[in-house]
């Protein structure tokens, strides 16, 4: 069976300071893959999706980045954190043919 | 893009009572209709989903009906127990590429 691994589960970090944010999804080959963002009591925003290890499109431009160093690696970044950028930070995975969307357990960011 | 608007943002039903959440999409192409229940804290986890060739879909206490015509998709939930209490999110994609979500609602069961 699939399963999606999200880490680390919570994250304090500084103004200015980098990020990196990692998820891997295992039992599948060729996932979609997807970052989703959620502020306190809101709803899903897509940061970027990717549907191959060299096809990651962004959603929203801002100071975050995405990489996809192997087929089943999904890293979330940035160079120097905004207190913006406090969030719930939410990795999904859908497979390629079929329908169906899973989400990791999720890292909660907090910029101070 | 694809637009979904959901409402109501919030709603309270007292615990044995129907609840229901009703969503609207822009995209007349939007194949695929799921609902998430995302509990204090946790992840979103899908309750539902139903595709455009099918018009409801029910799985015990939980439905989803859907009008292509009228582009709304509502999910129902009937008998209402405390742990319903919950937000729940609908979404439309087309195909099995990225999902558009709603703004979600937080559903109150009261006992």
């Amino acid at each position: 069976s699939q399963t999606i691994h999200q880490w680390p589960a919570t994250l304090v970090q500084p103004v200015g300071s980098p990020l990196s944010l990692e998820c891997t999804v295992e039992g599948t080959s060729n996932p979609n893959l997807y970052w989703y963002r959620q502020a306190a009591g809101r709803g899903l925003q897509l940061l970027f999706y990717s549907i191959g290890i060299d096809q990651i499109s962004s959603e929203v431009p801002q100071n975050l980045s995405a990489s996809r160093p192997q087929d089943r690696q999904f890293i979330l970044s940035s160079k120097k954190l905004l207190l913006s950028d406090s969030g719930f930070y939410l990795c999904a995975w859908s497979p390629r043919t079929e329908y169906g969307y899973t989400f990791g357990s999720g890292t909660r960011l907090t910029v101070v | 893009g694809e637009n979904v608007e959901q409402h109501p943002s919030t709603l309270s039903v007292q615990e044995g009572d129907s609840a229901v959440i009703k969503c609207t999409y822009s995209d007349s192409a939007s194949n695929y209709f799921p609902w998430y229940k995302q509990e204090l804290g946790k992840r979103p986890q899908l309750i539902i989903d139903i595709r455009s060739n099918v018009g409801e879909k029910k799985d015990q206490r939980i439905a989803v009906t859907l009008n292509k015509t009228a582009k709304h998709f509502s999910l129902h939930i009937t008998e209402t127990q405390p742990e319903d209490s919950a937000v729940y999110f609908c979404a439309t994609s087309f195909g099995n590429e990225k999902l558009t979500f709603g703004t979600g609602t937080r559903l109150t069961i009261i006992p």
